[in-house]
This record gives C-alpha cells, sequence and structure tokens, in this order.
C-alpha cells in the first residue's frame, strides 16, 4: 500500500514554456501532499506543502508565482513550473503522508530539462 | 531551508562489512525515517521510527530512535553491492506545519 504515483518522469521544454508536473496517491487520501526539489548531489529541499481544498504553504525562497501548486482531490496535487528557465531545471519530486506503517511515500520524481 | 546534519557524507566500504550513519539535530523531532534513494529515482522508505528509543530493524538494516529524540542512526550489516546509493534521514519537526526535514545525505559505495 501507500503508493505515489509522478507523472512525467522526465520532460525537456524551451525557454519560457510551462511544465505541469501530476503526483497521485494511488490508494489512499492524501490531505497533504509535499514538493521537493534536487540538485544533483544534493539532499531534497522542501519548496511547498500542498493542502488540499486550500492554498500551498511555500517554503521561504520559493516563488510562488512561478511554482504553482494545486491540490484539488484527496489523491491529486500539481506542480506548474511557469515561464521556465534554464536554472529551473532540476528534478522535482512530490510525496504524500500516509497512514503508518506507511511513513511518507515519494513518487519516482520528475526529471525537467528546460533548454 | 533546515536539514538534518547527517553523518558520514560518503563512505566506501568492501562487501560484508557493516556500515554506520547518523543524523542528529538540534531540534527536537516526533518521527524519524531513513530512506534510500537510487539515481533518477525518489527516496524509497526502509524504516520510520515513532518513539523515543524504539529500535526497528527491516532484514539488515537496524535503525534507532535516539533517547534525546534529537538523533537517529542506521546500521546496514553484511553490505552487498545493491546497497550502493544515497541514504537520507528525515526527521517530523514538532513545531508549525509538521513537515519533514531531511539530512543532508550519505553515499554509500560497496566496493565487491
Amino acid at each position: 500500500g501507500a503508493v505515489v504515483s509522478q507523472h512525467p518522469s522526465w520532460v525537456i521544454c524551451k525557454s519560457g514554456t510551462s511544465v505541469k508536473i501530476e503526483c497521485r496517491s494511488l490508494d489512499f487520501q492524501a490531505t497533504t501532499m509535499f514538493w521537493y526539489r534536487q540538485f544533483p548531489k544534493q539532499s531534497l529541499m522542501l519548496m511547498a506543502t500542498s493542502n488540499e481544498g486550500s492554498k500551498a504553504t511555500y517554503e521561504q525562497g520559493v516563488e510562488k508565482d512561478k511554482f504553482l501548486i494545486n491540490h484539488a482531490s484527496l489523491t491529486l496535487s500539481t506542480l506548474t513550473v511557469t515561464s521556465a528557465h534554464p536554472e529551473d531545471s532540476s528534478f522535482y519530486i512530490c510525496s504524500a503522508s500516509g497512514q503508518r506503517p506507511y511513513g511518507y511515500t515519494f513518487g519516482s520524481g520528475t526529471r525537467l530539462t528546460v533548454v | 531551508g533546515q536539514q538534518l546534519n547527517q553523518s558520514p557524507q560518503s563512505m566506501f566500504i568492501q562487501e560484508g562489512e557493516d556500515v554506520s550513519m547518523n543524523c542528529t539535530s538540534s531540534s527536537i523531532f516526533n518521527t524519524w525515517l531513513w530512506y534510500k534513494q537510487d539515481p533518477g529515482e525518489g527516496p524509497v522508505l526502509l524504516i520510520a521510527l515513532y518513539k523515543a528509543g524504539e529500535l526497528t530493524s527491516n532484514g539488515r538494516l537496524t535503525a534507532q530512535f535516539g533517547i534525546t529524540r534529537k538523533d537517529s542512526f542506521l546500521n546496514i550489516s553484511a553490505s552487498i553491492p545493491s546497497d550502493v546509493g544515497i541514504y537520507f534521514c528525515a526527521g517530523q519537526s514538532t513545531s508549525g506545519t509538521y513537515k519533514y526535514i531531511f539530512g543532508t545525505g550519505t553515499r554509500l559505495k560497496v566496493l565487491a
């Protein structure tokens, strides 16, 4: 149990375009999902906490107008990188909080490359 | 963002050796989780700890939740080549949104 599906697994986009990443909890309801960003050989940095039916809570330094988060249902959260630039290229990972003993389950990540 | 101190940063070991890594924090945590991440993949949960002093095993892996609630360690016994990867600890904050904070990671390389 406690499977989180993330799509797409990789995407290449042109500078200035927007990209949407989906995160779904497949077998449980997740009132809270989290979005992380990971640069090569670094740890996961929390970008924002996504709450179903309400606005996301962004970490300090994360531009909420650039990284749009929508959590419209108990099983789906989306992250949209708007007007992407090469510096936005990174590995983006979502996670959802399930019941014990599953702890905190991650999606498989999305590698975004902006060219 | 806030991070936990995790050590060692990296280690090379021989196959069959035991491995130990730990995380420390200046803050108290309610929950400690240990993850392994393979290249290009999301982290996979190895062990979850929910109570101070708790010692939990998962196969060759053993982890403990420190009594002070400010640290945790992970041991891997009799390492094998597939243990290669990056190991992260994560602690759940007791304040604010109860979000998880991740350690800096331990990169493990096993020499056959």
